[in-house]
């Protein structure tokens, strides 16, 4: 089974519908990140959390909300998808303590807003 | 300014020509050097960190040049399995956040 498992994999909506993402890891790491991919664009940091009560935006927070609802849960809110969330999205876990600098990520998930 | 740039390519390379990748990080703060690698459609795996030193893991060699702000990554005897995006990451003193490149995309050909 992967350490870092994000639902669903795939994901097609319409503009203005709620979406959550959701990723939870069995590494017990701290550290959880959620980043988005584009082509041409590379992976992009929305938000990141270094503990439970820690929250913090990343380079592309607007229209995204992440919840922290316990050390291995780390969940991806679009409050109303619009068609230029459409990417490939993908957690991120990192252990301060451990392999310094790896970051273990989950297998990714496609959202497409119509 | 993006924190790291890396050439997307493609690069297409013949079995076992040798071939190297630059990325350059913009933050001369940046303290920890890494390349991932991305096979399509797949999530980044740690290929290699990078140290001041140089580092080699059996055909991939990997350097970092502070003055100039720059690291590579070199593959010797390219094989067909080496197809992949590869990533540079860069992470700043409090290794709060990776700064990835856009990746730069290698195919191997028979």
């Amino acid at each position: 089974d992967a350490d870092v498992t994000q639902t669903p994999r795939n994901r097609i909506t319409k503009t203005g519908k709620r979406i959550m993402l959701e990723c939870s890891q069995t590494k017990g790491h701290d550290r959880m990140y959620w980043y988005r991919q584009d082509p041409g664009l590379g992976l992009r940091l929305i938000y990141y959390s270094f503990d439970v009560k820690d929250i913090n935006k990343g380079e592309i927070s607007d229209g995204y909300s992440v919840s922290r609802q316990a050390q291995a849960k780390f969940s991806l809110s679009l409050e109303s998808a619009i068609p230029n969330q459409t990417a490939l999205y993908f957690c991120a876990t990192s252990d301060l303590w451990g392999s310094a600098g790896e970051l273990f990520f989950g297998e990714g998930s496609r959202l497409t807003v119509l | 300014r993006k924190e790291v740039e890396q050439d997307p390519g493609p690069f297409n390379v013949p079995e076992g020509a040798t071939v190297a990748f630059n990325c350059t990080y913009s933050n001369s703060a940046s303290q920890s050097f890494f390349w991932y690698r991305q096979d399509c459609r797949k999530e980044p795996k740690l290929l290699m960190s990078v140290y001041s030193s140089g580092n080699e893991d059996g055909r991939f060699t990997a350097q970092l040049n502070r003055a100039s702000q720059y690291i590579s990554l070199l593959i010797r005897d390219s094989k067909l399995s080496d197809s992949a995006t590869y990533l540079c990451v860069v992470t700043m003193n409090t290794g709060n956040q990776f700064y990835f490149g856009t990746g730069t995309s290698l195919t191997v050909i028979p």
